[in-house]
């Protein structure tokens, strides 16, 4: 079945101890997104990328960046996780056409810093 | 700005009861909205969308939700609850142009009482 694949489902990684998240995708959909959840609150957007234009929120901090190398993978980089970077973190994907495509959602991968 | 809107944090509800789970849109133009449904440590699942036509839309799980644009709400039902239904539900609306954003709600979790 096409899917969203996120890996791995939990990570545990140390203080200030560079970390990579991955997705991978199925669908051949344009739009891949990245979000962060914590604790049942609604997922917050960290970035996006259309094809390979890449989209920062302007409230992400530097320590988050991402890499599409090709439209199926797309990777969530952490380069010095504090305490707070804790949480559930979300790939997304949609084939935009700006006349209400659906977005799916991977399983996430649930981030935890000691 | 545009937004979507959950005034409910919490709905509890008891089994085979109908549930109404609300939510209201600040949308310009015509909106496209969205329920989705996460479970305990998964990502956010699809449940239904509204693009245009039918003011009903029938989803996954026997879940509805009655558009309405002279009150601006997209509520969603399901006319008998299960235990299984307990989650968390999220409303989203996608613009039409501009951003390949999706705006989500803050959320409203539900919980079914055997």
């Amino acid at each position: 079945d096409a899917m969203v694949i996120q890996n791995p489902r939990y990570q545990v990684t140390q203080f200030g101890k560079p970390v990579t998240l991955s997705c991978s995708q199925t669908l051949n959909h344009n739009v891949m997104y990245w979000y962060q959840q914590k604790s049942s609150q609604a997922p917050k957007l960290l970035f996006h990328y259309y094809d390979k234009d890449f989209n920062n929120e302007a409230d992400t901090p530097d320590n988050f960046q991402s890499r599409r190398p090709n439209t199926s993978f797309c990777f969530l980089d952490i380069r010095s996780p504090g305490l707070g970077d804790a949480a559930m973190y979300l790939c997304a994907t949609s084939r935009w056409t700006g006349r209400g495509e659906t977005q799916y959602f991977g399983p996430g991968t649930r981030l935890l810093v000691l | 700005a545009q937004s979507v809107a959950q005034p409910e944090d919490q709905v509890n509800v008891a089994e085979g009861n109908p549930l109404t789970v609300k939510c209201t849109y600040s949308v310009s133009g015509n909106p496209y909205l969205f329920w989705y449904v996460q479970y305990p440590n998964r990502g956010l699942q699809f449940l239904l969308k509204y693009i245009t036509g039918d003011n009903l839309v029938k989803g996954s799980y026997g879940f509805e939700a009655e558009f309405n644009k002279s009150q601006t709400s997209f509520h969603l039902k399901k006319p008998s609850a299960l235990v299984s239904d307990s989650a968390l539900y999220f409303c989203a609306f996608s613009p039409t142009s501009g951003t390949y954003k999706y705006i989500f709600g803050t959320g409203t979790r539900l919980k079914v009482l055997a």
